[in-house]
């Protein structure tokens, strides 16, 4: 079984300010990381993923997470939030379709960006 | 390409009635998963649907039912609505390559069940 824990609910943060969401997994079989984002009345965007390769994955607006096997973490990080990345952040975790192919999910963590 | 369509996007149902919700998934996406978005219990699983056959299924009870049809398009089905079935139901349709599914999702439709 895989469970997710995303260690804060909410973050709030002044605009062009650094963020960091924080996400911690656990589970018995190899697992592929997502992070998705919720904007208000949404549903869930694909923000970045890690499968394989590059431990470092970025999305194309700033957004940057790295996973750690270690550590079984998955921490979420942008230099330099705009108002408009306030949403609600979900981390994910994957299985192989051999596996089940389904994604457990974090609570989730809401931004607010400050002006 | 469109994305994943759910409809409708709002329901009002009174309890004891029973919802059919309907999920549209991207063009040459086999795979459809539901999921159920409350406050309290955040997103949990539902089920997943490929090629017409459930292939997975969460720790829902029977009242939640599904189906799959041959144009991939699925159907997700709650009976006898009780106050807490009241949440965003999230539709995910993947494409069937490599070894993991990548989900995207539609936006959702809200069940507000009075």
């Amino acid at each position: 079984a895989q469970s997710v824990t995303q260690l804060d609910s909410q973050v709030p943060v002044f605009e062009e300010a650094p963020v960091e969401l924080r996400c911690n997994y656990s589970s018995s079989v190899s697992v592929y990381l997502f992070w998705y984002v919720q904007y208000p009345n949404q549903g869930l965007q694909l923000l970045l993923k890690y499968l394989s390769g590059s431990t470092l994955v970025e999305s194309i607006n700033g957004f940057e997470a790295e996973f750690n096997k270690s550590q079984t973490s998955f921490h979420l990080r942008k230099p330099s939030v705009h108002i408009s990345d306030t949403a609600e952040y979900f981390c994910a975790v994957g299985t192989s379709r051999a596996a089940g192919n389904k994604l457990t999910f974090g609570g989730g963590t809401r931004v607010l960006v400050k002006p | 390409k469109a994305g994943v369509t759910q409809t409708p996007r709002y329901l009002i149902k009174t309890r004891g009635q029973q919802v059919t919700l309907s999920c549209s998934p991207i063009s040459g996406h086999r795979s459809v998963s539901w999921y159920q978005q409350t406050p309290g219990q955040g997103l949990q699983f539902l089920f997943e649907y490929f090629s017409e056959t459930q292939r997975n299924k969460g720790n829902f009870p029977g009242r939640f039912s599904g189906r799959q049809f041959s144009n991939s398009r699925s159907e997700m089905n709650v009976s006898t609505l009780e106050l807490g079935d009241s949440a965003l139901y999230l539709c995910a349709s993947s494409l069937e390559a490599g070894d993991v599914n990548i989900q995207y999702f539609g936006a959702g439709t809200r069940l507000s069940v009075l």
